[in-house]
């Protein structure tokens, strides 16, 4: 079955930052783009942006451009998504999904999130 | 980005009942739209993609249509399983696959 398997909650101080992990399996990394998306308390789905580990190629929404930053160790096939200058605002469930590089643009697997709390 | 308008943000049915929800883009975006069910504290599911087709696994009592901005969302005969939120996705943008505002269907 597959999976992915993202690490565990966090609780920062405002102004930190925190940077999430999602590991994949190596055929994920191989066919598919990692995609992030959060989901603050109450409110609806947020994208933020995905990385395609073969091309070591990222791109973000426009909202999130310079304060996230996506990686991916294809040696480890581990997705990274890191968040700077932290607000309360960002308290959220952060999900990694994955998105087959070829056929239909789709998501069609998640990690089952990580909690990350912003709190003084 | 490529803006997803959905509606209504919420709706009660009976279970058996046919419900349907909308999604309007603010691109053409051909058919490329997905419809995902999320559950309290539960990670979103793929239901549909391509606007019609229907993930693997999913019931067929779930469809979906439309083409370049406004798409449709159908769950017929509804099931207790299925009082859940609904969310639209376009997936046609380079750059963020945007979501819709969700629609959360529950119990009259």
């Amino acid at each position: 079955q597959v999976q992915l398997v993202q690490s565990g909650a966090e609780v920062k101080k405002p102004g930190s930052s925190v940077k999430v992990s999602c590991k994949a399996s190596g055929d994920t990394f191989r066919s598919y783009a990692i995609a992030w998306v959060r989901q603050a308390p109450g409110q609806g789905l947020e994208w933020m942006g995905r990385i395609i580990p073969l091309l070591n190629i990222t791109n973000y929404a426009r909202k999130f451009q310079g304060r996230v930053t996506i990686t991916a160790d294809r040696s480890t096939c581990t997705g990274y998504m890191e968040v700077t200058s932290l607000t309360s605002d960002d308290t959220a469930v952060y999900y990694c999904a994955r998105a087959p590089l070829f056929g239909d643009p789709l998501v069609d697997v998640w990690g089952k999130g990580t909690t990350v709390i912003v709190s003084s | 980005d490529i803006q997803v308008t959905q509606s209504p943000s919420s709706l009660s049915a009976f279970v058996g009942d046919t419900v349907t929800i909308t999604c309007r883009a603010s691109h053409n975006i051909s058919h490329y739209v997905s419809w995902l069910q999320q559950t309290p504290g539960r990670a979103p599911r793929l239901l549909i993609y391509a606007a019609t087709d229907l993930h693997n696994g999913v019931p067929s009592r779930f469809s979906g249509t439309g083409s370049g901005t406004d798409f449709t969302f159908t769950i017929s005969d509804l099931q207790p399983e299925d009082f859940a939120t609904y969310y639209c996705q376009q997936t046609y943008s380079t750059l963020a696959w945007t979501f819709g505002q969700g629609t959360k269907v529950e119990m009259k």
